[in-house]
This record gives C-alpha cells, structure tokens and sequence, in this order.
C-alpha cells in the first residue's frame, strides 16, 4: 500500500504556482521523497526528490517540512503542459521498490 | 539513444491465451522493473530485476512470468491471460541500486477478452 496521502485532484491557474501538498507521516529517517509525474497515458516522467532540505531543479522545487512528515512540490509557472497526474513516493534507501499511490490530478486552466 | 522501449504497444487476447511482452533499454541501467496500471489506478510493482541474472517478485506477481534475458532485456510472459490482467504495462529502467530516477517506457496497452 502506498505510504503517502495526497489530494485527490487540484487545479491551479495558469501562470500562477501549483503547489502539490503530500503527507508521509511514517517516513523514516532514511527514506527519500520522490515526485514523478504521468502525462495523460504516459510512462511517468521524474520530477524530483530529496531527504532534509529543500530541493529545486530546472522542473520544480521540493520544500520539505522540518518534521520530515510532509513536502510540497511547486511549479513556478504553471503551463498547460503540466496537466498530469503527480505522485508522491517514498523510497526506502536501497529499496529499490517504488510504490505509487493513486496521486494528485492537477489541472492547469487557461 | 532510444531509452526504454516496448513492444507491442497493443494487444488484444482472448482468455487463456499466452504472451510475452518485451522490454528493452540502451542505457546500460542494471535494474529493471515490471508495472502494471489499471484504469484510474497507481501503478503497481510486478517483478523487479536489480541485475542481470536475477529477478524478484513486487506487489502483483501472481499470473506472470519474467526473464532478465540480458543486460539490455527485460520481458514478461502471461501463461494463460485472465481478464483481470487487462491492464496498461510499463517497464522501467534505473541506472544502478538507488532509485533515484527511473527511466520509463511508453506502455504496453493489453485486453484480455
């Protein structure tokens, strides 16, 4: 079963920040959080992750709470593009297991 | 560069058929994996190969076969196909032990009738 909870769908205007919230309550100190995303029927595509500190690349950027019990993926600038379907993961260091909840819907409206 | 790819990319059997779905990636990965995604669903883990030579079950093995033929290939065969096992097939790829990127294929789109 997937260890992370997020929202079922969101929509964010275009333009503007979409920020995809993601609960990991059990996540251990060495489990990393990963966020992939699926384009319509897609293979899912790799966003970003991280352990303790913020993360950002040329995609997105990943804020992660102190507690480690939750993150926020952040699109700066929303595009019509990004309207997919994004997963949150855990991944046990070494695990090479990844298992994917049902993710967040997000809809990017023009 | 190709990445990873996959054949057919639909295929319709009748139950009780058999097929053998074929993976395959030109990036030198070691590990390679097997999901399948039903219909408004997460994708969920069928066998897993973290080297050549060795394979491993995930969450949903059951009805299915793999081989880890190579470095490069990585193929599931389903013996007799049910109609539970209509699904969407995607193979994957990572470089080496850390899944910190995994690299996917475009999907095998399978219904068993």
């Amino acid at each position: 079963d997937a260890k992370t909870t997020q929202p079922t769908s969101m929509d964010c205007a275009e333009g503007r920040a979409a920020n995809l919230p993601c609960n990991h309550s059990t996540i251990s100190g060495n489990e990393y959080v990963y966020w992939y995303r699926q384009i319509h029927s897609q293979g899912p595509q790799y966003i970003i992750h991280g352990l303790k500190n913020n993360e950002t690349n040329e995609m997105a950027s990943l804020i992660i709470t102190e507690d480690r019990k939750s993150s926020t993926l952040i699109l700066p600038h929303a595009t019509l593009r990004d309207t997919a379907v994004y997963y949150c993961i855990e991944d046990n260091f070494g695990n090479e297991k990844l298992t994917f909840g049902t993710g967040t819907r997000l809809t990017i409206i023009p | 560069n190709a990445g990873v790819t996959q054949t057919p990319k639909f295929q319709v059997l009748k139950t009780g058929q058999s097929m053998t779905l074929q993976c395959a990636q030109d990036m030198n990965h070691n590990s390679m994996y097997w999901y399948r995604q039903d219909p408004g669903m997460g994708l969920r883990l069928i066998y897993y190969s973290a080297s050549e030579g060795t394979t491993d079950k995930g969450e949903v093995p059951n009805g299915y076969n793999v081989s880890r033929l190579n470095k490069r290939e990585f193929s599931l065969r389903l013996e007799s196909a049910a109609p539970s096992q209509t699904s969407v097939y995607f193979c994957a790829s990572i470089p080496g032990g850390r899944t910190d990127t995994q690299y996917f294929g475009p999907g095998t789109r399978l219904t068993v009738l």
